[in-house]
């Protein structure tokens, strides 16, 4: 089993440039979500979806897009990319209702933008 | 104040010794709470759920204290392969989950 699979796995990007952070679970999960991973401060929600066609803000949303046509793929964009979003991005999934069992990670994207 | 708050470490402990870590969290009516470990540049993973009644899986035990609003994790005989950082992770109902910013365990020979 794939699991949930993030590509690419390394960016560098000029800033304003925009780009796509791609993600698919195979899990059939209907909540999938991403994070942002910056040093001494812990994962930060970006935006989340708990099904296709629903998507909704987390902590940190201002300069990400996102989209959920499908089940399996749920793609974040950069819209103008600055320093700022320089950063690790990781997406999650889990089964709605499933506290228990957690999140399941892809293996990251590391993002720099100059 | 951070909603959830770990000791940042690194906490450096001999193979074999006891090391145990405690998060605090400030949300009252966070409902589940997790333990992950994350080794260096890569993703976060399960580690264990954390109980009201306590639980053990191997060599770790999770504990959660309502009262005083903490989770703790005790690693017994540590080993090499222990080093990671450990994130404690709370959830308030719904979809808010917070994750701590990690306690970093190297473990030496």
């Amino acid at each position: 089993n794939a699991g949930v699979t993030q590509t690419p796995k390394f960016q560098v990007l000029k800033t304003g440039q925009s780009m796509t952070l791609q993600c698919a679970q195979d899990m059939n999960h209907e909540y999938m979500s991403w994070y942002r991973q910056d040093p001494g401060m812990g994962l930060r929600l970006i935006h989340y979806s708990v099904g296709a066609g629903i998507t909704d803000q987390g902590e940190v949303p201002n300069g990400y897009n996102v989209s959920r046509s499908t089940t399996e793929d749920f793609p974040l964009r950069l819209l103008s990319a600055a320093p700022s979003q320089t950063s690790v991005y990781f997406c999650a999934s889990k089964e709605v209702g499933q506290d228990g069992y957690g999140y399941t990670f892809g293996s990251g994207t590391r993002l720099t933008v100059v | 104040r951070k909603e959830v708050e770990q000791d940042p470490g690194p906490f450096n402990v001999p193979e074999g010794a006891t090391v145990a870590f405690n998060c605090t969290y400030s949300n009252s009516a966070s409902q589940s709470f997790f333990w992950y470990r994350q080794d260096c540049r890569k993703e976060p993973k399960l580690l264990m759920s954390v109980y009201s009644s306590g639980n053990e899986d191997g060599r770790f035990t999770a504990q959660l204290n309502r009262a005083s609003q903490y989770i703790s994790l005790l690693i017994r005989d540590s080993k090499l392969s222990d080093s990671a950082t450990y994130l404690c992770v709370v959830n308030s109902g719904g979809f808010k989950t917070i994750f701590g910013a990690g306690t970093r365990l190297f473990v030496k020979a």
